[in-house]
């Protein structure tokens, strides 16, 4: 089964809230990313969280990392019409090196203006 | 940098035709992924080479997928002969040993096998 699981499939919020989305995975890891895709168009990488760290910001994004749980959260404050997407975690198994991400099968967020 | 370069962008075949799918990794980029992304099955690893060397082909669906990477700066996907079920959206990925891990994927192209 696909090692990141995202929670919720799919949420709906009005612009200016806050939109939390979370992610399970089941090995021990290197990192946990965090990707966004725009409908018909390629991943983008947003923020990367290390196994040594609890949480990180970038901008209106907050990750947070429990690696006791195996669970991430991303958090993108004061929401934007522009920031309906899908929202994919991504793991990096520990000790792999340059080896694959491990996807999700994504969060579809919509922010109705 | 252009980012990672994909063609074509769109392509629609009949059933038993070869494609050929073409992407140029971020210049620098020593791994390159192939990925194929589907409504049911989400985003599926097909591939991917270190080096210019596949290293785990495992994700290749049947003997009609094949990938090529000849040089550092180009990788080729095909199928033949191609069938209804392989429509799809397939994307290529490049990263370095640098970055984490953090891979940058090309636009896609969207397959459509009539």
């Amino acid at each position: 089964s696909q090692q990141g699981e995202e929670d919720p499939q799919a949420l709906s919020i009005q612009e200016g809230e806050n939109a939390t989305m979370n992610c399970s995975y089941k090995t021990s890891i290197n990192n946990l990313q965090w990707y966004r895709q725009n409908s018909g168009r390629g991943l983008v990488h947003l923020i990367l969280i290390r196994s040594n760290e609890r949480e990180k910001h970038s901008g209106r994004l907050r990750v947070t990392l429990d690696t006791s749980k195996k669970s991430s959260s991303l958090l993108i404050t004061a929401s934007r019409a522009a920031d309906t997407a899908s929202y994919f975690c991504a793991t990096a198994p520990r000790g792999s090196g340059n080896t694959p991400l491990v996807f999700g099968k994504g969060t579809r967020l919509s922010v109705i203006a | 940098d252009a980012g990672v370069i994909q063609s074509p962008r769109h392509e629609v075949t009949e059933m038993g035709q070869e494609v050929t799918l073409r992407c140029k990794p971020i210049s620098g980029h020593n791994s390159l992924f192939w990925y194929r992304q589907t409504m049911m099955r989400g985003l599926e690893l097909l591939i991917y080479f270190n080096n210019n060397v596949p290293i785990d082909d495992s994700g290749m669906p049947e003997d009609r997928f094949s990938a090529k990477m000849p040089n550092a700066s180009f990788s080729t996907l095909k199928i033949q002969p191609s069938e209804p079920r392989d429509s799809a959206v397939y994307f290529c990925a490049s990263t370095t040993q640098w970055s984490l891990g953090e891979q940058f994927f090309g636009p896609g192209t969207r397959l459509t096998v009539l």
